[in-house]
């Protein structure tokens, strides 16, 4: 898997815990992202990372937070669980801005149950 | 909103059979539309990726159609194998930001021997 490791791979929490997934990688790859997958949705972009400190929101970030003080390390957050932030979370990186000279590759995902 | 509508939801075939994947897209600015694979707890892979300057892309038994006046374009899996049972998702992205992925929801080929 590209040198990309997310842990935990499994975690279930309570409503209103704070939640952190981490991903790290051995690539060196400058940018890196959040994705959920969800049943009738597909993935949906969180948040992405385009180098240390520098990171922007995507299609679906209300309710997550991300901290990249790494290059190999980028922390997805969440303040206060919700059960709607139940999901399936990949993580993906990728040398430059994923496209068609650019693959990005991604993590094996982390299952987070909120009840 | 979905920015890509991706058809049929799951799909089963027989060994040997054609896999046919649709997805229909709005956003014009889309130039560049990949094929993901995903077999059960894995993350996705790229399988195949087109850009709106060529109509077709073949790639040993995976082919990609593309119809830009449609805002359309499909998988085709030829002489589909049972190790091609996954899930299937295609996407569109703009140059813009990241290039961010919007993906469609995904169709579940099962191929049956």
């Amino acid at each position: 898997d590209a040198g990309i490791t997310q842990s935990p791979r499994h975690k279930v929490t309570e409503t209103g815990t704070p939640v952190t997934l981490r991903c790290h990688q051995t690539e060196n790859h400058r940018y890196m992202y959040w994705y959920r997958q969800d049943p009738g949705h597909g993935l949906r972009l969180i948040h992405y990372s385009y180098g240390v400190k520098d990171t922007d929101k995507g299609e679906v970030s209300d309710g997550y937070s991300v901290s990249r003080s790494k290059t190999e390390d980028f922390l997805l957050t969440l303040e206060s669980a919700t059960s709607s932030q139940t999901s399936v979370y990949f993580c993906a990186i990728s040398e430059a801005p994923q496209g068609p000279r650019t693959e990005a590759f991604f993590g094996q995902g982390t299952r987070l149950t909120v009840v | 909103q979905q920015q890509v509508k991706q058809s049929p939801q799951s799909l089963i075939v027989q060994k040997g059979g054609i896999s046919i994947i649709n997805c229909a897209y709005e956003n014009t600015a889309f130039d560049y539309f990949p094929w993901y694979q995903q077999f059960p707890g894995k993350g996705p892979a790229l399988l195949i990726a087109i850009r709106p300057d060529v109509s077709e892309k073949k790639e040993g038994r995976f082919t990609i159609s593309f119809n830009k006046s449609a805002k359309q374009f499909s998988l085709h899996i030829m002489d589909s194998q049972p190790g091609d049972s996954a899930t299937y998702f295609c996407a569109a992205s703009m140059q813009t930001g990241a290039n961010n992925l919007f993906f469609g929801t995904g169709t579940r080929l099962t191929v049956i021997p």
